[in-house]
């Protein structure tokens, strides 16, 4: 059975950057049947997805976040990552890796990030 | 690209059958048969309960159905039990090749 882990700060402060590793166990991320996910929910709200990557290093981003992030795959390590620069309050949330099927998202138990001075 | 709509609320008995919509677009939902649905309780990771539209995960009780028609995505829930009551997310695959979600639905079960 996969399980996916996030792991990261839990605060950051406003203007810097935001880094969080997955760590998948229980499955290869070389798979070529997945591609690997990261998903933020704000509090209170509906979840985004922030971007896709498969483990060649394809990767597919929300249009709204673009400029602002960039995921990336360490095969050797079986793990991916997210990187968001010039954060800003408003990308509080939990943030969420997951692997993907088709629509099949299977989700990691998520990490809270808050952004505060 | 716009968030899925959902009714905010939904509720019904226990017993009773509810379906809750999903409507987007020929770009998304209407083009792709790439929707899936979330159940989240407070303070845990959404879990999936239909993916492809109407294909079940192992574990997932037959309560739960899915289905398109057009534009618009539905969810239903037969049978109502106490421990349904949670909010409820769809997704859909977009013809930019992203991903996007409805902004969700609270079910109450009376």
């Amino acid at each position: 059975q996969v399980q996916l882990q996030e792991s990261g700060p839990g605060l950051v402060k406003p203007s810097e950057t935001l880094s969080l590793i997955c760590s998948v166990s229980g499955g290869s991320i070389r798979s070529t049947s997945y591609y690997w996910a990261w998903i933020r929910q704000p509090p209170g709200k509906g979840p985004e997805w922030i971007g896709s990557i498969y483990y060649s290093g394809s990767t597919y981003y929300n249009p709204s976040l673009k400029s602002q992030v960039t995921i990336s795959v360490d095969t050797s390590k079986n793990q991916f990552s997210l990187r968001m620069n010039s954060v800003t309050a408003a990308d509080t949330a939990v943030y969420y890796c997951a692997r993907t099927s088709g629509s099949n998202f299977y989700w990691g138990q998520g990490t809270l990030v808050t952004v505060s001075s | 690209q716009s968030a899925l709509t959902q009714p905010a609320s939904v509720s019904g008995s226990p017993g009773q059958s509810i379906t809750i919509s999903c409507t987007g677009t020929s770009s998304d939902v209407g083009g792709y048969n790439y929707v899936s649905w979330y159940q989240q309780h407070p303070g845990k990771a959404p879990k999936l309960m239909i993916y492809d539209v109407s294909n079940r995960p192992s574990g997932v009780s037959n309560r739960f159905s899915g289905s398109k028609s057009g534009n618009t995505a539905s969810l239903t829930i037969s049978g109502l039990q106490a421990e349904d009551e949670a909010d409820y997310y769809c997704s859909s695959f977009t013809s930019s090749t992203t991903w996007v979600f409805g902004g969700g639905t609270k079910l109450t079960v009376l």
